[in-house]
């Protein structure tokens, strides 16, 4: 069975710290997909980034940089220069290939509090 | 583009009543979703539409739980009765449907979901 593990489960920094979240998956499956969910406390899940398998490219996204390891199943999300705005719980997701990928697994979530 | 749209945002309920959730996904998203998101931890997936199609319901708790997608647009997540345990965040979100196999991994679109607490 497919299961995401996000061992912080609350991180607090200083405002222009860098942060870095931790997501550790298990599958079994050779191809999937994985996947950063941002909640902020309006509620509404918002889709960061998506990356399947056979891509082990590291993706820098302005402040925003994630780092895919297959050897040890794990994808981290790291926040550069982090600001007030980046509060937020993060998710990270599994696809499960079973499902034609259509079905996430989420891990439980990093709570990020970035303080002024 | 309007994004998912949920109501009610916050449902407040005595145990053993009935209740219900819409969902309004997308447009042109063919693919819905209905999530369990309890109090510090993830979303899980209590139900997916392909269309009208219930493609995997395994999580739905069919005793009390139910929902329908008529005419593959929006969708109703009921629950009767309700119990002190149902209390946690609905989520729905949409995505685009699979047009062949080799279509996978589409990025899920979420509603802000409703709040139920039930007492």
């Amino acid at each position: 069975a497919q299961k995401v593990t996000q061992a912080q489960t609350e991180i607090s920094v200083v405002e222009k710290e860098d942060v870095t979240l931790d997501c550790v998956y298990e599958t079994r499956d050779t191809t999937y997909y994985l996947f950063w969910y941002k909640q902020p406390p309006s509620g509404e899940l918002v889709f960061l980034i998506r990356r399947n398998s056979f891509d082990e490219q590291n993706e820098i996204s302005g402040r925003y940089s994630w780092n895919f390891q297959k050897s040890t199943s794990s994808f981290n999300f790291t926040i550069t220069a982090s600001q007030v705005v980046d509060s937020a719980v993060y998710f990270c997701a599994l696809s499960d290939p079973l499902q034609g990928a259509q079905k996430l697994v989420f891990g439980q979530g990093t709570r990020l509090t970035i303080n002024p | 583009e309007a994004g998912v749209v949920q109501s009610p945002r916050y449902k407040i309920i005595e145990k053993k009543q009935p209740v219900a959730f819409w969902c309004n996904p997308i447009s042109g998203h063919n693919t819905l979703y209905w999530y369990l998101q309890n109090l510090g931890q993830g979303p899980e997936l209590l139900i997916r539409y392909e269309n009208e199609e219930a493609v995997d319901d395994s999580q739905l708790p069919k005793d009390r739980f139910s929902a329908e997608r008529l005419k593959g647009v929006d969708s109703t997540l009921k629950i009767q009765p309700a119990e002190l345990g149902d209390s946690a965040v609905y989520l729905c979100a949409s995505s685009l449907g699979r047009a062949s196999q080799t279509q996978v991994g589409n990025e899920q679109f979420f509603g802000p979901g409703t709040r139920l607490t039930v007492l």
